[in-house]
């Protein structure tokens, strides 16, 4: 057990549909971030929230956005949802303190299925 | 930019056999470099990670990892394979460019099969 709990475990919904994923990072972590595993594109770093500030942007979508909120549990939105849009999300989350490349272990969360019908 | 290959996709091995999974990588600064495992229906496990103190980095589970300068390269190995050990395993850097924020840039992954 990482200590990074996700929900949902599953979601299945229809295109053009928006969604929600909730992560909660381990305690005293403040850097939480998205990754999206796909038998395409493998695994592919979407956002990454610091203490409840967005601090870097990957292959995130306009169609997604993220938050992390005071009690710096995470939330990853995706509207407008195509079927192209299914695929595994993770999150992590770290210690991570400053800019740069880093030492600090991510931990992952068991993730969220999405599928998109 | 930063990147990293794993080659081969799928490796077999016997059980007791020698494991060898190849990691290059590319990058502009001095990487931080990962090896993460994936059980199936599971989240990334960090096996261990190379941090420049020392090239030859010991993980759980018997693993352990060299770090090759001159060869780009960041192999994992273990002596003798488990059953348990099934399961797909990620090479990662840590991002180095401008804007980020340590995220994991990671290769395609490689499935171990391991035969009894």
């Amino acid at each position: 057990d990482s200590g990074v709990t996700q929900t949902p475990k599953h979601l299945i919904t229809a295109t053009g549909q928006r969604v929600t994923l909730r992560c909660s990072p381990r305690s005293g972590d403040l850097s939480v971030y998205w990754y999206q595993q796909s038998l395409d594109q493998g695994l592919q770093f979407l956002i990454h929230y610091y203490n409840g500030e967005e601090r870097a942007k990957g292959n995130i979508l306009e169609r997604f956005s993220a938050q992390q909120f005071p009690d710096l549990h995470s939330e990853l939105n995706l509207s407008s949802l195509e079927l192209g849009d299914s695929a595994l999300y993770f999150c992590a989350s770290s210690a991570r303190t400053s800019g740069g490349p880093s030492t600090d272990t991510q931990y992952f969360g068991p993730g969220t299925r999405l599928t998109v019908l | 930019a930063q990147s990293v290959t794993q080659l081969g996709s799928h490796v077999s091995v016997s059980e007791g056999a020698l494991v060898l999974l190849r990691c290059n990588y590319s990058s502009s600064v001095p990487p931080y470099l990962f090896w993460y495992v994936q059980y199936p229906n599971q989240g990334l496990q960090l096996l261990l990670k190379y941090t420049s103190a020392a090239t030859l980095v010991k993980g759980i589970n018997g693993f352990e990892a060299e770090f090759k300068k001159s060869e780009t390269s960041f192999h994992l190995t273990k002596p003798s394979a488990h059953m348990s050990d099934a399961a797909e395993y990620f090479c990662a850097v840590s991002a180095g460019y401008e804007g980020s924020q340590g995220n994991l840039i990671f290769g395609k992954g490689t499935k171990l099969s391991v035969k009894p």
